[in-house]
């Protein structure tokens, strides 16, 4: 069974701060996902990134894929409070469905 | 453009009623179709997902079935809701050319579903 654990849990900071989250399995996917969810919505896509090592961009955010496709990261600069939300992984290998991690809630506080 | 809509929003049921709540997708044909539970904002646990109609597969055995009657209706059923099915059901659907899963899922509003 493939698992990704996102870690933390929960992120608490202010604004302006620059913060990490991190998604680790000890599984290789073909793709790895990001989604943000705002309370009582449904997580909304960001970005896929596919091959190891590959960095993606979105405004303030920099994702990361690892080496070994394996682990990745997504990087706030200047986080601001419209960033606040769970941000959620999910592990893509092709013929199955997504797996989903359990998520980091962020909390940016003015 | 792609919708997904999915209801209701909230629902109240008492323990043993029936449930259905019902997910449809516009502006795209032949998607792959899910129904995922979240507890307490936490992350998702796939229930089923189809890539077909009337092709259903369930991931987790428990008080709950779904189906397919068209090829963008997905439901979620219930014969006897019990207290552990409260949580918040969400529908997606993702492009699903030949089985393959990891393209992008669009989700629906979620259906906040209290058991009591």
């Amino acid at each position: 069974t493939q698992l990704l654990e996102q870690s933390p849990q929960f992120l608490s900071i202010q604004e302006g701060e620059n913060l990490t989250v991190y998604c680790n399995s000890s599984s290789v996917f073909s793709s790895l996902q990001w989604y943000r969810q705002e309370p009582g919505e449904g997580p909304v896509f960001l970005v896929t990134v596919v091959t190891g090592g590959e960095v993606k961009k979105l405004k303030r955010l920099t994702f990361q894929f690892g080496d070994a496709r394996k682990d990745s990261s997504l990087h706030i600069t200047a986080a601001q409070t419209g960033d606040t939300g769970l941000y959620l992984c999910a592990g893509g290998s092709g013929n199955t469905p997504l797996v989903f991690g359990k998520g980091t809630r962020l909390s940016v506080i003015a | 453009s792609q919708t997904i809509h999915q209801w209701p929003a909230t629902l109240v049921q008492p323990v043993g009623s029936p449930l259905s709540l019902e997910c449809t997708v516009e502006g795209t044909s032949n998607p792959n179709l899910y129904w995922y539970r979240q507890a307490a904002g936490r992350g998702l646990q796939l229930l089923f997902y189809s890539v077909g109609i009337g092709q259903i597969s369930s991931e987790v055995p428990q008080n709950l079935s779904a189906s397919r009657p068209q090829d963008r209706q997905f439901i979620l059923s219930s014969k006897k809701l019990l207290l552990s099915d409260s949580g918040f059901y969400l529908c997606a659907w993702s492009a699903g050319t030949g089985g393959v899963f990891d393209t992008e899922a669009f989700f629906g509003q979620g259906t906040r579903l209290t058991v009591v």
